[in-house]
């Protein structure tokens, strides 16, 4: 079975520009979600969907940040404009459905440098 | 609000020594516990969860951990480590319909 998917692993920006991050689920999820990880710190949920629809994001700066999952498989997270406080790791994970009983698996992430 | 605590940044084992990481949680009621690993460059992967049931839970790569009510613990051990379990470990909590929560994480370094 192929895990989430994840491009770019690496980028490398200048402030104020954009950047966007694409996640591949695995296949029959219906609940993704977008975390991001400063280094040195645990995971932070920035959104939550389920199949196409916005779950929670109470943590996702609006002002700069945006997602969609259009067709409710694959998303796509973007930052505009970037900050120097945006370097992290987005890491993208996908489950069947919400619910803490139910395991959620993680992509190898997206590891952001704002310069 | 619900949160997490792991005292230790950094822990270096010998290979064969017993490991144990530590995690304290916050929380109103019982939570849903988990603990994760995460290899440099890769996600994290679920080592074992507790929702209910026996407080000894069992998971995968020869780890365990014990829920302890009474001391809002939620400790990760494994009785022999190998060189390959060198990673960073995150303890989370969640509750109810309330977002999971990770802890700043635990780095295993294991030496020969």
């Amino acid at each position: 079975e192929a895990g989430v998917a994840q491009s770019p692993r690496y980028k490398i920006i200048e402030k104020r520009q954009s950047v966007a991050f694409w996640c591949n689920p695995i296949s029959g999820h219906a609940t993704l979600y977008w975390y991001q990880q400063i280094l040195g710190q645990g995971p932070k949920l920035l959104i939550q969907f389920q199949n196409n629809g916005v779950v929670d994001d109470s943590q996702l700066p609006k002002d700069r940040f945006s997602a969609e999952r259009l067709k409710g498989v694959d998303s796509t997270l973007k930052i505009q404009p970037a900050k120097l406080e945006d370097s992290a790791v987005y890491l993208c994970a996908s489950s069947t459905r919400p619910g803490h009983d139910v395991e959620a698996f993680f992509g190898q992430g997206t590891r952001l440098t704002v310069v | 609000a619900q949160s997490v605590t792991q005292p230790d940044i950094h822990i270096t084992v010998s290979e064969g020594a017993s490991l144990e990481l530590r995690c304290n949680y916050s929380y109103g009621a019982t939570p849903y516990l988990f603990w994760y690993v995460q290899s440099p460059g890769q996600g994290l992967q679920l080592l074992l969860k507790y929702f209910s049931g026996d407080t000894l839970v069992q998971g995968i790569k020869g780890f365990e951990a014990e829920f302890k009510r009474s001391q809002s613990s939620f400790n990760l051990r494994k009785p022999s480590v190998h060189w390959s379990d060198a990673a960073e470990y995150f303890c989370a909590v969640a509750g109810g319909y309330q977002k999971v929560t990770f802890g700043t994480g635990t780095k295993l370094q294991v030496i020969p």
